[in-house]
C-alpha cells in the first residue's frame, strides 16, 4: 500500500509566522503536489515537483513555496502566514498509474 | 476556468437507494477520469476510474458511466449506506509543464440516511 504522510494532522500558527509542511511517500514516486481544500472550491493546485529540485506552479502559488531535496520528502513553506491561508492542505504523490495517493491533510489555522 | 465541474454540492439520498453523483467537463482532450471519496480530516481516497475509451466501469457497488459526446460522467452508488456519507470529488488528469497534474471538481456532499 501506498503511504503519504503529512507531519501535522493540526496547525496553528500566527500571522507573519514561517510556516513548515512536510511530506514523505514510500512509493518512490517521481511526482509529488501540494493542494489546498476550501469548501466550495474543491481541491487546488499549489505546487508540483516532477523530480528532486525540479517544482512548478500550480494554480495558486501565490505566498508559497516548495522544497524538494529527496526524492521521498515535498515540503510546502508558507513564506509569512496571513488568515486567509487558513485552510486544509493535502500532499499527493503519482506514479506512473493516473491516480494520486494521497497523505491525511494538515489542518492549518492562522490566527 | 474550472475544467472539471460538479453542480450539485450535495445529495442526499435514503440508505438501500441509488446515490448518483454527477460531473461534467470542458476538455475534450481528457483521456481518464477519477473519482475520490473523502471524509472529514482525512486525505481523499481514490474511488474508481474510467478511461475514455469506454463508457461503463464497475467496481462493487460502484460504476462510473462515461458520456463523451455530453462531456459527462456520473458516479452510481448501489445500494446506498451510510458509510458512503462523505464528500466526493471527480478529477482528471491533465499535461501542464513537465508533468501530469489532477485537476479536480469542487466535489459533491453525499448524505446517507438511515
Amino acid at each position: 500500500d501506498v503511504k503519504v504522510t503529512q507531519s501535522s494532522r493540526y496547525l496553528v500558527k500566527r500571522t507573519g509566522e514561517k510556516v513548515f509542511l512536510e511530506c514523505v511517500q514510500d512509493m518512490d514516486h517521481e511526482n509529488m503536489f501540494w493542494y489546498r481544500q476550501d469548501p466550495g472550491l474543491g481541491l487546488r493546485l499549489i505546487y508540483f515537483s516532477y523530480d528532486v529540485k525540479m517544482k512548478e506552479k500550480g494554480d495558486i502559488p501565490e505566498g508559497y513555496s516548495v522544497s524538494r531535496e529527496k526524492k521521498e520528502r515535498f515540503s510546502l513553506i508558507l513564506e509569512s502566514a496571513s488568515t486567509n491561508q487558513t485552510s486544509m492542505y493535502l500532499c499527493a504523490s503519482r506514479g506512473d498509474r493516473a491516480e494520486a495517493f494521497f497523505g491525511q491533510g494538515t489542518r492549518l489555522t492562522v490566527v | 476556468d474550472q475544467q472539471v465541474k460538479q453542480n450539485s454540492p450535495s445529495l442526499s439520498v435514503q440508505e438501500g437507494r441509488i446515490s448518483i453523483l454527477n460531473c461534467d467537463y470542458t476538455n475534450s482532450m481528457f483521456d481518464y477520469f477519477l473519482w475520490y471519496k473523502k471524509y472529514p480530516a482525512e486525505g481523499p481516497t481514490f474511488l474508481i476510474s474510467i478511461s475514455s475509451i469506454k463508457d461503463k466501469n464497475e467496481d462493487g457497488r460502484f460504476t462510473v458511466f462515461l458520456n463523451k459526446s455530453a462531456k459527462h460522467l456520473s458516479l452510481h452508488i448501489v445500494p446506498s449506506q451510510p458509510g458512503d456519507s462523505a464528500v466526493y470529488f471527480c478529477a482528471a488528469p491533465y499535461s501542464s509543464g513537465s508533468a501530469r497534474q489532477l485537476t479536480f471538481g469542487s466535489g459533491t456532499q453525499l448524505t446517507v440516511l438511515p
